[in-house]
């Protein structure tokens, strides 16, 4: 158990909405990301951190944000939530010598 | 442009079976190869290969890297209706971040 939680767990929401998805962690690790999951597409990168207020854009970046002021907490947001949005978005933390990430439960986001 | 490809898609098969997983990969400054099963929720950590040719085993599944032919390989024996899940594939290269396959959606019938 890495000690990571995702808040929320389900949330529907409407086109044009903003949302913001939190990934908190237990173990104090630098490296955090955030993926989404889709069908025929598998896991892709959309954001990550390597520290507080250190981030970077992942592959399907465009339409998100990110932010980190604590070691702890990784948000992701949505500024303006679109049907293409619609997705499982997982947070991940690693250990850089280790390379191995671990998950966290996710968060499935449908938007109308 | 850095991929993973995973093979096949999808794998039907019976309890006691062996199955074999394919996994490809061009990416560059490779750094390490990691398979994940992931069930109905989050993905799991299974494996981390980093040199050619020594086998990781874990009870009936063991995985196998060749770094000249850009290829991993995961089997799973002896397969039981527990092993059903969607298998992943993902590449570490000399950033931070992991570059996934779409996996392979294992289906075990009793």
């Amino acid at each position: 158990d890495a000690g990571i939680t995702q808040s929320p767990r389900h949330k529907v929401t409407e086109t044009g909405t903003p949302v913001t998805l939190r990934c908190h962690q237990t173990e104090n690790h630098r490296y955090m990301y955030w993926y989404r999951q889709d069908p025929g597409h598998g896991l892709r990168l959309i954001h990550y951190s390597y520290g507080v207020k250190d981030t970077d854009k992942g592959e399907v970046s465009d339409g998100y944000s990110v932010s980190r002021s604590k070691t702890e907490d990784f948000l992701l947001t949505l500024e303006s939530a679109t049907s293409s949005q619609t997705s499982v978005y997982f947070c991940a933390i690693s250990r850089p010598s280790h390379g191995e990430l671990f998950f966290g439960e996710g968060s499935r986001l449908t938007v109308l | 442009e850095d991929k993973v490809v995973q093979s096949p898609l999808s794998l039907v098969v019976h309890e006691g079976d062996t199955v074999t997983l394919n996994c490809s990969y061009e990416v560059t400054n490779f750094r390490s190869l990691l398979w994940y099963k992931q069930e109905k929720k989050a993905p799991t950590f299974l494996f981390m290969l980093t040199s050619s040719g020594i086998e990781k085993k874990s009870g009936r599944l063991s995985s196998i890297l060749d770094k000249k032919e850009l290829f991993s390989i995961l089997n799973i024996t002896a397969t039981q209706t527990g092993d059903s899940a969607v298998y992943l594939c993902a590449v570490a290269h000399n950033t931070d971040k992991l570059i996934f396959g779409t996996g392979t959606r294992l289906q075990v019938f009793p």
